[in-house]
């Protein structure tokens, strides 16, 4: 089956920095998402974004299906976007590995 | 617009019981998927539904079994529970149309087996 890889799998900010999270999957997808999961488990849709380029106030996501990878940029961090963010490459479904990110004030 | 909602929230049971977890989908939504999320790691796809017909399967065995409705609300019955099983289980709902695939996360149900 398909396998999807993120990185960095652990992240470190300061507050006001800005990141990229890489998600890299090993064969061609229809459809790609991006969540955010919160320290409850609750996931958050951050983005559908099976190729081209979102945003989203201080998030955007790039998908670039021919080479196989999508970014997610966090610009301006704060505390409350820690937490694990995962992509999900479709059709059967597969959740990459996260990156678990903590914003220190 | 009414999101995807989970049953019960905690569950603790004992290794060989059988437990029934639910979940209704979000309005409009006609597929559902369920996830095992197991401590630290990624959601594990188990299988999908779509027309109260299983429309897909991950590397789960055959004790793992689900239902849908006709008003699209699901089931995941697990049967013979064992210690691994303890995570949390995810459902997702979606609305199946033309290259469409954007699902919608439940709250969870956290799962423990003793």
């Amino acid at each position: 089956g398909i396998q999807v890889e993120q990185s960095p799998p652990d992240l470190i900010l300061q507050e006001g920095a800005n990141s990229t999270l890489r998600c890299n999957f090993s064969d061609s997808v229809n459809n790609l998402q991006w969540f955010h999961q919160n320290p409850w488990g609750q996931l958050i849709n951050l983005f559908y974004i099976p190729s081209g380029t979102k945003q989203n106030g201080r998030l955007s996501a790039t998908t670039v299906a021919t080479e196989r990878y999508s970014l997610l940029y966090i610009s301006s961090s704060q505390t409350t976007d820690s937490g694990v963010y995962f992509c999900a490459a479709y059709q059967k479904v597969t959740f990459g590995t996260g990156t678990k990110l903590q914003v220190i004030p | 617009e009414t999101g995807v909602t989970q049953s019960p929230t905690h569950l603790i049971k004992t290794r060989g019981q059988q437990v029934t977890l639910r979940c209704s989908s979000q309005s409009g939504h006609n597929t559902v998927s369920w996830y095992q999320q197991a401590l630290g790691q990624g959601p594990q796809f188990i299988f999908q539904y779509y027309r109260e017909e299983e429309n897909g399967r991950g590397n789960f065995p055959p004790r793992f079994s689900g239902l849908q409705f006709p008003n699209y609300s699901s089931e995941l019955n697990v049967n013979a529970l064992e210690l691994d099983d303890s995570a949390l289980y995810l459902c997702a709902s979606s609305r199946a149309a033309s290259g469409s695939y954007e699902q919608f996360f439940g709250p969870g149900t956290r799962l423990t087996v003793l």
